[in-house]
């Protein structure tokens, strides 16, 4: 149970295009889900936060018209990157909370990773 | 602010050599701490929750405990199959946004 997937899995764009990666939970509902960039051999930081039929909150120096989110539904949230260039290369990981735990669990569980590339 | 401090940063074990992993926390209203484990190139794998104080919680040759102020993952004699990179977080107070930690580098060496 509580599996995420994450479309696609890795991903080259030339510089300007704009991609999107879509994130599902498979077995659960999602309440929350969260955007995760990665640097090699660094922890995870935090881009952004988004519940089902709202707005994402995004961290601070996160530039929230670069980075779409959208949380259309209990299981789909999609991130695109609008105009990228080379310096958003990075390992792009998202996490889903299960709706059903509700106060009684806030473990996340992530999806497999998008690797993108911006030539 | 939540701080997690994981150490070491990095650790080599030779395959049977157990040890432990810390996770050291400063928080406001502990409400879980998490254990993931991170294969290169993939996403995190959720291992375990801990929710107080003298709480453990094990699966196969994992073993974690939490303190007031920090948590161990223990290993038992460790394969190769067990090199990862492991992370600690926490969740406090009325957020449920998880502080990651910066994780700690396994190699179990045959």
């Amino acid at each position: 149970g509580a599996v995420v997937s994450q479309h696609p899995s890795w991903v080259i764009c030339k510089s300007g295009t704009s991609v999107k990666i879509e994130c599902r939970s498979l077995d659960f509902q999602a309440t929350t889900m969260f955007w995760y960039r990665q640097f090699p051999k660094q922890s995870l930081m935090l881009m952004a936060t988004s519940n089902e039929g709202s707005k994402a909150t995004y961290e601070q120096g996160v530039e929230k018209d670069k980075f779409l989110i959208n949380h259309a539904s209990l299981t789909l949230s999609t991130l695109t990157v609008t105009s990228a260039h080379p310096e958003d290369s990075s390992f792009y990981i998202c996490s889903a909370r299960d709706l059903a735990l509700g106060d009684r669990g806030y473990e996340q569980y992530f999806g497999p990773g998008t690797r993108l590339t911006v030539t | 602010e939540d701080q997690v401090t994981q150490s070491p940063e990095a650790l080599r074990l030779q395959e049977g050599e157990s040890s432990s992993l810390n996770c050291s926390y400063t928080v406001s209203g502990l409400r879980g701490l998490f254990w993931y484990r991170q294969d290169p190139g993939k996403g995190p794998e959720f291992l375990f929750t801990l929710y107080s104080a003298g709480e453990e919680k094990e699966k196969e040759r994992l073993k974690a405990t939490l303190t007031k102020k920090e948590s161990f993952l223990h290993i038992t004699a460790p394969k190769p199959e067990d090199s990862a990179t492991y992370l600690c977080a926490v969740v406090s107070g009325g957020s449920y946004i998880p502080t990651f930690g910066r994780g700690t580098s396994l190699i179990v060496h045959p």
